[in-house]
Formats: structure tokens, sequence, C-alpha cells
């Protein structure tokens, strides 16, 4: 079935560092990616998608780009703030599905 | 615009009692989505609502958990009795149009804690 491996955290990282977090996915056909995030006590928020392969989603500095060759969907931000910590969350959507497929969270710390 | 909401947005209850958890959609989406994060693991689908008709409950853990939509608007999911392994988040979503494509807007969650 549909699977997402995401980095494992926390990830403690010093502000205006350069940020990866690494994604994987497993699917059949041309899923559509995203990264969702979850900021302290707020609900999760649609970060960036990409809905084909070599697709680019950005937002807010961060990027991602849709590799079918590797089937990753890695998120990366050149220079991170404070406002950034938070915990991200891969996910994958089959094509003709409606239910999202989450990997298991990832936890950014920025220091100042 | 409201976005999703869900109340409570924290609640601790004793195993087997009974909880009720509630989410009001954002107004006019006719899908609204039930998730849940256990253990700080992966947020698993549990089932897909259109207007009052479940779509896909395959998620749904077992026969404790009940889901209902009546009239189409507002949500509620009910663990009886409840289990220490029902503890996590629970996320609700909606979106308007069709299902694979349009963005799913989710709210707070509520956090569950089973003693």
């Amino acid at each position: 079935g549909n699977s997402v491996t995401q980095m494992e955290g926390p990830v403690t990282l010093s502000e205006e560092a350069f940020l990866t977090i690494n994604c994987t996915y497993t699917a059949t056909g041309y899923p559509s990616l995203f990264w969702y995030v979850q900021y302290p006590g707020e609900g999760l928020q649609l970060l960036l998608k990409a809905t084909k392969a070599d697709d680019k989603g950005s937002n807010k500095g961060f990027e991602a780009t849709y590799r079918k060759e590797t089937t990753s969907f890695h998120l990366e931000k050149g220079s991170v703030q404070v406002s950034d910590s938070a915990v991200y969350f891969c996910a994958l959507r089959g094509r003709s599905a409606s239910k999202i497929i989450f990997g298991s969270g990832t936890r950014l710390s920025i220091r100042p | 615009e409201a976005g999703v909401t869900q109340f409570p947005s924290h609640s601790v209850i004793e195993k087997g009692q009974t909880v009720t958890l509630r989410c009001d959609p954002i107004s006019g989406h006719d899908n609204l989505y039930w998730y849940r994060r256990v253990m700080g693991k992966e947020i698993k689908f549990l089932l897909h609502f259109v207007k009052e008709s479940k779509q896909d409950e395959s998620g749904m853990p077992n026969n404790r958990f009940l889901a209902e939509r009546t009239g189409g608007t507002y949500s509620t999911l009910k663990v009886q009795p409840a289990e220490l392994e029902d503890s996590g988040v629970y996320f609700c979503a909606s979106s308007q149009g069709a299902p694979a494509v349009e963005t799913q807007y989710f709210g707070p969650g509520t956090r569950l804690l089973v003693l």
C-alpha cells in the first residue's frame, strides 16, 4: 500500500541555518505530494504541494521538488527563522483517492 | 471566513468512559474527514463524509468508534467505551469540490487522554 517515510526528529538548528527534511514515499501511479506544518497550539496547515513529477512546490521560503525517479519530496529552506519551529508532516494522496497518508512528522526547533 | 473548529480542545477521561468529539467544518464544505495521531506516530485517516453520507470508513479502528454527520453540517465522533490506546490527537478536516483534488483544511485537533 501507499506509505510515507520521513526523517525522524527532533531537528534543532540555529537561526539562518539551511534546512533539509527528507521524505520518501511508496505509491502506485502518480500521487500528489504535500508538506503540512503544525505550529504550536494550532492545526495542520498546508505548507506546499506538488501534483506531478518535477513540479516544485514553494511557500514561505520553503521548497520541495517531486522526484519520481527517487520517490522523494525533500523539504528545504535556505535560512530558517525561530518562527519556523513546528512539526512538519510529509504526506501523499493517491491520484483518485480522497484520504491523505501522512509520515510520522518531524519536530523542528530553531535556536535564536 | 471561519476555519475548521473542533471541540473540546482537550479531554481527559478514564478507561471505559464515553467521549464525544465535535467538528464544525468550513461553511459550505461537503467533504469532512476525521484523522488521528496516536502516540506521536503518523496521522492516520479514519473516515470521510460527503454531506451526511459515509464515503469511506476504512480507517475506523473498531466498532467502539461511531461517527455521524446528521444534516451534513457538523460531525461527531464518539468513542465508547474508551481504551488506553485511544489516546492521541483527533483531527478533523474539510474540503469543497472533488475530494481527490481539492485542499483539505484541518482543525486544531482534540487532544484525548484516556487514563
